[in-house]
């Protein structure tokens, strides 16, 4: 009984390197979130996918692309990191009509851009 | 845009303190709103979800309440526990289909 899992679980890359953190579900949910967390600044949401095949910037989308590569799988791409994007990244998912279902999460890569 | 609030941003009580934790919203146009609990490098396990058709929801020795009118949700926990130490979060989503989260209570309960 996974849930939402997430690799790496933590990463240390140069300024400029790029990377791709894996989101996969079993839930067999439609929704998927890319969410990053920082101290003071709450959770905020960068992309999500509502179902498969659409994806849609969040509150703060620049610097990361998203993939949506089946139902299953939602991966968060950094292209050029900069320290800036030094945070806690966390996937989630949630059923169609998230009207009446909530977020299950993974439990997050901590990454580190030095 | 929908802001939420939780306060206080800690909270230390001795074991078997009853205890309520609060969070706020300003726009009572919402789907529901969900408690999750993170502890220390983990992610975020969920606690509690109300539909916003709903006043409270329980599980064990928690109770989850919603106020719609007022923007208010309150989580309480009975009996407080050591192993409940943790940061509590709320989360609302409202009718655009958009979640908002609180920054957190970290509450300590000493043994």
């Amino acid at each position: 009984n996974a849930g939402v899992t997430q690799t790496p679980k933590f990463q240390v890359l140069k300024t400029g390197q790029s990377m791709t953190l894996q989101c996969a579900q079993d839930m067999n949910h439609n929704s998927m979130y890319w969410y990053r967390q920082d101290p003071g600044m709450g959770l905020r949401l960068i992309y999500y996918s509502a179902s498969e095949g659409t994806t849609d910037k969040g509150e703060v989308p620049n610097g990361y692309n998203v993939s949506r590569l089946n139902k299953r799988e939602f991966s968060l791409r950094l292209e050029s990191a900069a320290p800036s994007q030094t945070s806690v990244y966390f996937c989630a998912s949630s059923p169609l009509g998230t009207q009446y279902y909530g977020y299950t999460f993974g439990s997050g890569t901590r990454l580190t851009i030095v | 845009k929908q802001e939420v609030t939780q306060i206080p941003a800690a909270l230390s009580v001795p074991e078997g303190e009853n205890l309520v934790l609060n969070c706020s919203f300003t726009d009572s146009a919402i789907y529901n709103l969900q408690w999750f609990r993170q502890d220390p490098g983990k992610g975020l396990t969920s606690l509690l979800l109300i539909q916003s058709s709903q006043r409270e929801q329980t599980s064990g020795r928690l109770n989850a309440s919603l106020d719609k009118s007022s923007g208010r949700s309150t989580l309480y926990i009975a009996a407080s526990q050591p192993g409940d130490s943790a940061t509590y979060l709320c989360a609302v989503k409202t009718n655009a289909g958009k979640s908002t989260f609180g920054d957190g209570t970290t509450l300590t309960v000493k043994p």
